[in-house]
């Protein structure tokens, strides 16, 4: 089955400075990778994904990045405030399997 | 609101109580899932249901009982369960392929004494 590693565990960084979270996924046959982040006390939220055949998506501050030869996709926050502050989970999903298998999490801590 | 709600928010149970757990979505997902949410291991997959039928356990115990009478409503059955069961339940709901659990409900947070 799919395996997927998140690094890092812990992420602390300045107001204003940018945040990287990467991931790396084992089987190749994964087309799909969706990040979420998980506020304190609340749902995790799909905030961004992209799909295999895409290298990068930018969504104002947030851009992903995916190289499917190394097996790796990144979340990239740029500009991080302090609302930026929580876990963010990784994911990858192969075709028709209907689930994701998840990172363990990141949790970012963006100081004033 | 994502549109997945779950009930209870909150629950306590002993070691011998039996309770449930639901979870209801009006998007109009075929899939649901369960998931286990604790320190140990932060997002743990242990059901899924894809149009009200069972496709996938993940090697979870048989005090844990899901039921999905149909594609807008999940159940976790709770019987029998240990303290190491205390945890943040999550359900989601998602469209098959590229699309999984998009959307989480808020969880119900379990604490067994």
């Amino acid at each position: 089955g799919e395996n997927v590693e998140q690094h890092p565990s812990t992420l602390s960084v300045q107001e204003g400075d940018s945040a990287v979270i990467k991931c790396t996924y084992s089987d190749s046959a994964s087309n799909y990778f969706p990040w979420y982040k998980q506020e304190l006390g609340k749902r995790p939220q799909l905030i961004i994904d992209i799909r295999s055949n895409v290298g990068e998506k930018k969504d104002q501050r947030i851009a992903v990045t995916l190289n499917k030869t190394a097996k790796h996709f990144s979340l990239h926050i740029t500009e991080t405030q302090p609302e930026d502050s929580a876990v963010y989970f990784c994911a990858a999903s192969l075709p028709s399997a209907g689930k994701s298998t998840f990172g363990d999490g990141t949790t970012l801590t963006v100081k004033p | 609101e994502t549109g997945v709600t779950q009930t209870p928010r909150h629950l306590v149970m002993g070691m011998t109580n039996k309770k449930s757990l639901k979870c209801e979505q009006h998007l109009g997902h075929n899939a649901m899932y369960w998931y286990k949410q604790s320190a140990k291991k932060p997002l743990e997959l242990m059901f899924v249901y894809n149009f009200k039928e069972q496709t996938e356990n993940n090697s979870v115990p048989s005090r844990f009982s899901p039921e999905c009478p149909n594609s807008s409503h999940l159940f976790l059955h709770l019987h029998t369960l240990q303290p190491e069961d205390s945890a943040l339940y999550l359900c989601a709901s998602g469209g098959q392929g590229l699309n999984t659990e998009a959307f989480f409900g808020q969880g119900t947070r379990l604490t067994v004494v």
